[in-house]
């Protein structure tokens, strides 16, 4: 299995800061890459696939870049609403592996 | 809109099976890829496996492979996911999720990512 590896865990930041998530690939994975958002309590929600594409409906604030092993999200201007945990996943491969998640908390 | 909705809480016996209903609306069902992952207190997501719904195919990951089974309705739109010889550690909320997929420059059908998740349903395993 691909295994996938986010960093950091956690992160504590500011409404206005800019937040940037890692996630690792095991192996090459082109852009097989998808991003998740999820909230205390709720489903997760698709932010990202194809590494970079912005899914319909999600602030332009949230962009996605990486290729083969190495993966980035990016929030521009954290809002308030962003307080949650993010989750990559890769979509190369069964069985379709999940990072570990990194929580971004208020500062 | 589209939607997913699931099936109610399941308060189980080890040992025992449990079967979790997906039924799904505002979206064509039979190009989808079906689903399942699960999120055990404070965890990761865990992928279950999926089910291709137009060829019917489904595939597990290598820890679910000797118990669960992932199947769908077309005449009801509705996916599901059965897990045999419950255990504790098998306590966990259990989503659903569509795959909607698309074209690729190469005109091949792709699945990208879950683009509608049910709400979860819980499943508890105690004796």
């Amino acid at each position: 299995d691909i295994q996938m590896t986010q960093s950091p865990s956690s992160v504590s930041a500011s409404v206005g800061d800019r937040v940037t998530i890692t996630c690792r690939a095991s192996q090459d994975i082109s852009r097989w890459l998808a991003w998740y958002q999820q909230k205390p309590g709720k489903a997760p929600k698709l932010l990202i696939y194809a590494a970079s594409s912005l899914k319909s409906g999600v602030p332009s604030r949230f962009s996605g870049s990486g290729s083969g092993t190495d993966f980035t999200l990016t929030i521009s201007s954290l809002q308030p609403d962003d307080f949650a945990t993010y989750y990559c996943q890769q979509t190369n491969k069964l069985p379709r592996t999940f990072g570990q998640g990194t929580k971004v908390e208020i500062k | 809109q589209m939607q997913l909705v699931q099936s109610g809480p399941e308060v189980k016996k080890p040992g025992t099976s449990v079967k979790v209903s997906c039924k799904t609306s505002g979206f064509t069902f039979i190009t989808s890829a079906m689903q399942w992952v699960r999120q055990s207190r404070g965890q990761r997501l865990e992928w279950i496996g999926w089910i291709v719904v137009g060829s019917g195919i489904a595939r597990y990951a290598q820890n679910f492979q000797e118990r669960v089974t992932i199947t769908r309705d077309m005449s009801t739109s509705t996916a599901y996911m059965e897990l045999t010889s419950l255990r504790s550690e098998d306590t966990a909320v259990y989503y659903c999720a569509a795959d909607l997929g698309d074209y690729g420059d190469d005109n091949l059908y792709y699945y990208y990512g879950m683009d509608v998740w049910g709400q979860g349903t819980t499943v508890t395993v105690s004796s």
